[in-house]
């Protein structure tokens, strides 16, 4: 089992839908959870960060952690042609590396 | 000002070549990075460098060597290149060592290498 696991998509829905971003991981130890925005031809850049459990909120963004069930998402409200883009989770434990997810493929159509 | 550069952003070269990447972060950042992405997209961590003090050592071959002349930058040497090899590099940033809530690691746009 990967440490970390995300469905690669892709996602396609119409502008205004709300997306649901998820992923699942395996090591207990982690404590820090990201979530990173990669547009085409670019490196990723850091949407959001939670640590341990709860939910953040930043304008359509809300992410959360639920470390019982060892489940991570990112929610994207009013979802806009602009956020399409591929989504990569990350996480780490302490001082250790981040380990990221393989990514998801989002599109929003206008 | 671009915060994190790489060069160069292209690279096509023939399999046995030896070629580097470059590297340089103007954030005055102390721990330095490189990932490889393959074509899944998949990105994973290969190196890091902490005021010039190699932290994070994964498992890649010996054939890639980070070189850390001074903490603004870290570049990356590979010999004998293989078809394997073929990704996009990207160089990162951040001010620790990711020892902080919400350490941001900030990256470079990527280095895209082809290997014939």
């Amino acid at each position: 089992q990967k440490e970390v696991e995300q469905d690669p998509g892709p996602l396609s829905v119409p502008e205004g839908a709300i997306v649901s971003l998820n992923c699942t991981y395996s090591n207990s130890a982690f404590q820090y959870f990201m979530w990173y925005r990669q547009y085409s031809r670019k490196g990723p850049e850091l949407l959001m960060y939670t640590y341990s459990s709860g939910n953040k909120e930043d304008g359509r963004f809300t992410a959360q952690v639920d470390k019982s069930s060892k489940y991570i998402s990112l929610f994207i409200r009013d979802s806009q042609p602009s956020d399409s883009a591929t989504y990569l989770c990350a996480m780490r434990s302490g001082s250790e590396k981040l380990v990221f997810g393989k990514g998801t493929k989002l599109t929003v159509n206008p | 000002d671009t915060a994190v550069s790489q060069t160069p952003k292209y690279l096509v070269t023939q399999m046995g070549n030896d070629k580097s990447i470059k590297c340089e972060q103007n954030l005055g950042h102390d721990t330095m990075y490189w990932y490889k992405q393959d074509s899944k997209k998949f990105l994973k961590i290969m190196f890091s460098y902490n005021n010039k003090e190699l932290i994070i050592n994964e498992t890649v071959p010996n054939r890639f060597s980070p070189k850390s002349p001074d903490k603004a930058h870290l570049n990356l040497h590979i010999n004998s290149l293989e078809l394997g090899d073929s990704a996009v590099y990207f160089c990162a940033s951040s001010q620790g060592r990711t020892t902080g809530i919400g350490e941001t690691q900030y990256f470079g746009p990527g280095t895209r290498l082809l290997v014939l």
